[in-house]
């Protein structure tokens, strides 16, 4: 149970921006947000985390909801190789941290 | 490269046999998390260690065990393969224990085991 609700694809031109969107309604008071990507043929790679705030990285931006329930990954300007799958997990702390990965959005990048 | 370093990239193996698998951190990450991913199943946590201690357990069969050293890295043992743990195996690194959600892992690139 990822606890996160992801749309399964999206697609997005080069050179554009691209909001990816994540549902995480029974979000804790404790739980950050974070997301990572799977490039084909690569493993998971960390992009960007947040826990109230919106976050800015080299690599994108999280946008966070003031209730917390749902959050925004923001890639500025989409390229060739931002195509990948996007994984948005949600994580307390503790004893029972573990990144729990569900299906992810699986971004296409049209050139 | 992400600093995690898994071996060996590619294995193929008969089924019943047991294969090993091989992960070194990312210098001065004392966690390690092996994970399975499969087509049908996605990414699996299986296994978590901290600094040569196990920390948490996921859905990581009887038949697959695991270990770290004290050099800290770590190896992935399966045992009386089936043709359904033909997956790709990842391996992830991090500072800390877990213990905050801020906790951030580092992936390796990944052993893909093929069992015929």
């Amino acid at each position: 149970d990822a606890k996160t609700t992801q749309p399964n694809s999206m697609e997005s031109n080069e050179e554009e921006p691209v909001h990816l969107p994540c549902n995480h309604s029974t979000i804790s008071g404790t739980d950050y947000i974070h997301w990572y990507r799977q490039l084909p043929s690569q493993g998971p790679e960390y992009v960007i985390h947040g826990l109230t705030s919106n976050v800015n990285n080299r690599m994108a931006s999280l946008a966070i909801a003031e209730d917390r329930k749902s959050s925004t990954l923001i890639l500025h300007r989409a390229t060739l190789r931002d195509a990948a799958v996007y994984y948005c997990i949600r994580t307390g702390g503790g004893s029972n941290y573990k990144l729990t990965f569900g299906k992810g959005t699986l971004l296409t990048v049209n050139p | 490269d992400s600093g995690v370093t898994q071996t060996p990239k590619h294995l193929i193996t008969a089924t019943g046999q047991r294969v090993t698998l091989r992960c070194s951190p990312r210098s001065g990450d004392l966690s390690v998390y092996w994970y399975q991913q499969s087509l049908d199943q996605g990414l699996q946590f299986l296994i978590q260690y901290y600094n040569g201690e196990e920390r948490a357990k996921g859905n990581i069969l009887e038949r697959f065990s695991a270990q770290q050293f004290p050099d800290l890295h770590s190896e992935l043992n399966l045992s009386s393969l089936e043709l359904g743990d033909s997956a790709l195996y990842f391996c992830a690194s991090s500072p800390a224990g877990g213990n905050s959600g801020a906790n951030v892992l580092t992936f390796g690139a990944g052993s893909r085991l093929t069992v015929l």
